[in-house]
């Protein structure tokens, strides 16, 4: 069925210093692929998204990298500020209805150190 | 603001007891998502609908239920409540039916089983 892995569960990086965040997916027919950020106690909101007909989009300090063929995609965070520090989940939303599950990753919880 | 409203915010309530949980998506969705979110973990997707009929459906127990009303505002429906029961209940909608749209998520109903 439908699988999507997140990694690493947890991240501490140096505030300046960059993250990074991957996914993989099981199901070949997915070709949009959101990242959600929730803050503490806040509910989760879009930051950026990619479809399979590009290989990297970007968002000031933020980027998505997409490799269908290896079936992951990543979330690349640069100059990381404490405002980041957050939850932060991908998908692999099904195309059809018969694929039907909402697959979120199990979520990484970033930590900016100061 | 995501436009989606949920009630009530919170809600504490006991065992064996039956709640009723409520989101009203933004103007134009059609389709509602609920998922559940315990203290510390993922989102897991309990159910979608589309326009009033069910069209996905994901680790929904058989003691919870939903509906989406012809105004297009939904219901969750938690029944012989457990302790595990007690998490963070959060509602979505978007524009389509599939995956490919992005998911606006409400403020969340955080229920407490005592």
């Amino acid at each position: 069925g439908e699988n999507v892995e997140q990694h690493p569960s947890t991240l501490s990086v140096q505030e300046g210093d960059s993250a990074v965040i991957k996914c993989t997916y099981s199901d070949s027919a997915s070709n949009y692929f959101p990242w959600y950020k929730q803050e503490l106690g806040k509910r989760p909101q879009l930051i950026i998204d990619i479809r399979s007909n590009v290989g990297e989009k970007k968002d000031q300090r933020i980027a998505v990298t997409l490799n269908k063929t290896a079936k992951h995609f990543s979330l690349h965070i640069t100059e990381t500020q404490p405002e980041d520090s957050a939850v932060y989940f991908c998908a692999a939303p099904p195309l059809n209805s018969s694929a039907s599950k909402i697959i979120f990753g199990s979520g990484t919880r970033l930590s900016i150190r100061p | 603001d995501s436009g989606v409203t949920q009630t009530p915010k919170h809600l504490i309530t006991a065992t064996g007891q039956r709640v009723t949980l409520r989101c009203s998506p933004r103007s134009g969705d059609l389709s509602v998502y609920w998922y559940q979110q315990s203290l510390d973990q993922g989102l897991q997707f309990l159910i979608q609908y589309y326009n009033g009929e069910e069209r996905a459906k994901g680790n929904i127990l058989e003691r919870f239920s939903a509906q989406q009303f012809p105004d297009l505002h939904s219901e969750l429906n938690l029944s012989s409540l457990e302790l595990g029961d007690s998490a963070l209940y959060f509602c979505a909608s978007s524009e389509g039916a599939v995956g490919g749209y992005e998911q606006y998520f409400g403020p969340g109903t955080r229920l407490t089983v005592t």
